[in-house]
């Protein structure tokens, strides 16, 4: 089962920044914070991951409190092409050879950004 | 560079009948994923491959689902017989690393329905 809880959807307008919040309150040490999105009939992509620090690239940034236990992606600028569902996994690194670093999926927060 | 390349895009059958699905992963990519994903939910694992060898296929039903990755490179699924529930999305996907690190890059997926 999935280790996080999302919201089930949320709104943003255009140009604003969307802020998608996760929980992920039962975490280990040796666990990262995975975000990963699917845009409609195309498999999910990449998008970010931490593991205490917040991190940046140039689609998001990740929030990550001290504690651990929660975390949010933030889209600094929506646009309508980032209409997709959001996956906030946890996983398990460092695993040598072990199924465990595969990503068990929930079902997402769906953001719809608005015109 | 050349995504996760899947084929068929969208495959219709009857219950009962047998499908197979192909899978040509990212060159040079180590790891190999299936996953399933039945409309409104998130993909769920059913088989890693590392090289041709299977690393876990907990999650997948053997009596009727069956997968190979000969030569360590591209994949085929199998379904035989299909069953009703079976209607999903077939979502392949790669990894460069071996450790399960890396981000895995997705195919656009295989539609499945079943009559």
């Amino acid at each position: 089962d999935a280790k996080t809880t999302q919201p089930t959807s949320m709104d943003c307008a255009e140009g604003r920044a969307a802020n998608l919040p996760c929980n992920h309150s039962t975490i280990s040490g040796n666990e990262y914070v995975y975000w990963y999105r699917q845009i409609h009939s195309q498999g999910p992509q990449y998008i970010i991951h931490g593991l205490k620090n917040n991190e940046t690239n140039e689609m998001a940034s990740l929030i990550i409190t001290e504690d651990r236990k929660s975390s949010t992606l933030i889209l600094p600028h929506a646009t309508l092409r980032d209409t997709a569902v959001y996956y906030c996994i946890v996983r398990v690194v460092m695993n040598y050879g072990g199924s465990q670093g595969n990503l068990i999926f929930g079902k997402g927060t769906k953001l719809s950004v608005k015109p | 560079e050349a995504g996760v390349a899947q084929s068929p895009r969208y495959k219709i059958i009857e219950k009962r009948q047998s499908v197979a699905f192909w899978c040509n992963p990212i060159s040079g990519h180590a790891t190999l994923y299936w996953y399933q994903q039945i409309l409104g939910q998130g993909p769920k694992l059913l088989i890693q491959f590392q090289n041709n060898g299977v690393v876990d296929d907990s999650q997948l039903p053997k009596d009727r689902f069956s997968a190979e990755r000969l030569k360590g490179v591209d994949s085929t699924l199998k379904i035989q017989p299909a069953k009703l529930e079976d209607s999903a999305v077939y979502l392949c996907a790669s990894s460069l690393d071996r450790w399960g690190i890396g981000e895995l890059f997705f195919g656009e997926g295989s539609r499945l329905t079943v009559l």
